[in-house]
Formats: C-alpha cells, structure tokens, sequence
C-alpha cells in the first residue's frame, strides 16, 4: 500500500505571495491533518479534515486555510505569506475518526524570501 | 499554552545501554499517547502507543510507561542502538486532534 504522498516536496516563495500544498493520504483513510514544524516548536497543529468536512482548527491565522475533497486528497493554502511561514508542512492521514495512528508524509519544505 | 512538554532538547547515549524519552502533559482529558520517531528529510513514523486505561505497553525494545497522576509519560529503548539516532515526539490525542510535544533528539554513540 502506498504511503501518504505531498507535493511538492521544497518550494520557495517571496513574500505576500500564495502557496498551495497538495497531501494524498494512504488508500483507504478519509481523515487528514496538517502541521506545521518549526525548529523548537514541534509539530503545529493547524486542521484536520474528515469526510471532506473540517473538524478541528488550530491557532493559525485565516490566511491558513484547507479543504478536502471526495477522494481524501487534501490541500492546504497559505495567502499572503510571511517571512515566519518558513517552516516543514507535513500531512497526515489515519483510517478513521479517532486517530490512533497517524501515518505521516514526507512533507514540503516552505522557503518564504 | 503547551499541553504537551518534552524539557530534553536532546538526550545521548551509549549503544547498548539504556534511552528514556520524558514526556509531561496538562490536560487530564488525554485519553490515548503515542510516541513518532523522526529522521531528517522524513516524515515522523508512529512507533508505540498506550491507552490512558493502561500504564504500560512493550513492543520489542520500546516500552512506554503511563502515571496519569503525574501526568507523564516516558519512552524506554532497551538496548539503545545507532540507528535510533532520530527526533522523537510525544504526542496526546484529546477529541479528533493530536497535540505533539516540541521533540527530544536522540544521539546514540557506538
């Protein structure tokens, strides 16, 4: 069975540009989550999707937004990026609605200039 | 507020000997812990969990110790070899979100 898959795998933007990360989870898994790592903060929580519906929202500002669509595929988009979104996103995916397991991506690396 | 606290930035130990992997949390509605291991360039890799109703559970080398009365959990690797050398991440599942502590680095020497 494939493992979770993102791309692009590095990316650099300038500032007040827009980003969009793409995450395919493991077959079969309908809930998604993704992170933000940053050196010294682990891993951010920003928001998980389940059944093409957001379930649960991290402290993040609006310019992080997400969406999920029928076939579990996620994408998550930053607008107007800031120098301090420099960061690893990572994406997760687990089989169903209580999250025992968490199967991580490789994530991308974000580079804002 | 950091619900979930790993205080050991980095932790070094002999091959063969013993790594234990501290974990401290606030929020008594935790109901399920687990441990990722992280290599660079990679995504984490779920290693071990245990259920807030148990206080112990072992796979292989990987122990992990429960005391809800403390709020603490602890990862034991017996014997520590050098490819365990990773970022380890504690993490603590409260409704449908895991909160993850900031990660210990684990060194061990040959």
């Amino acid at each position: 069975k494939a493992g979770v898959t993102q791309t692009p795998r590095y990316l650099i933007k300038t500032r007040g540009q827009q980003v969009t990360l793409s995450c395919s989870p493991i077959s079969g898994h309908r809930s998604v989550s993704w992170y933000q790592q940053t050196p010294g903060q682990g891993l951010q929580f920003l928001f998980e999707y389940f059944s093409e519906t957001q379930r649960n929202k991290g402290n993040f500002p609006g310019r992080f937004s997400g969406r999920q669509f029928s076939n579990s595929r996620s994408e998550m988009n930053v607008s107007t990026l800031e120098l301090g979104d420099s960061a690893l996103y990572l994406c997760a995916s687990s089989l169903g609605q209580l999250l025992y397991e968490q199967y991580f991506g490789p994530g991308t690396r974000l580079t804002v200039t | 507020d950091q619900q979930v606290k790993q205080n050991s930035p980095s932790l070094s130990v002999q091959e063969g000997r013993i790594s234990i992997l501290n974990c401290d949390y606030t929020n008594s509605m935790f109901d399920y812990f687990l441990w990722y291991k992280k290599y660079p360039a990679e995504g984490p890799t779920f290693l071990i969990s245990i259920s807030s109703i148990k206080d112990k559970n072992e796979d292989g080398r990987f122990t992990v110790f429960l005391n809800k009365s403390a709020k603490h959990l602890s990862l034991h690797i017996v014997p520590s070899q050098p490819g365990d050398s990773a970022v380890y991440f504690c993490a603590a599942r409260g409704g449908s979100r895991l909160t993850f502590g900031e990660g210990t680095q684990l060194t061990v020497n040959p």
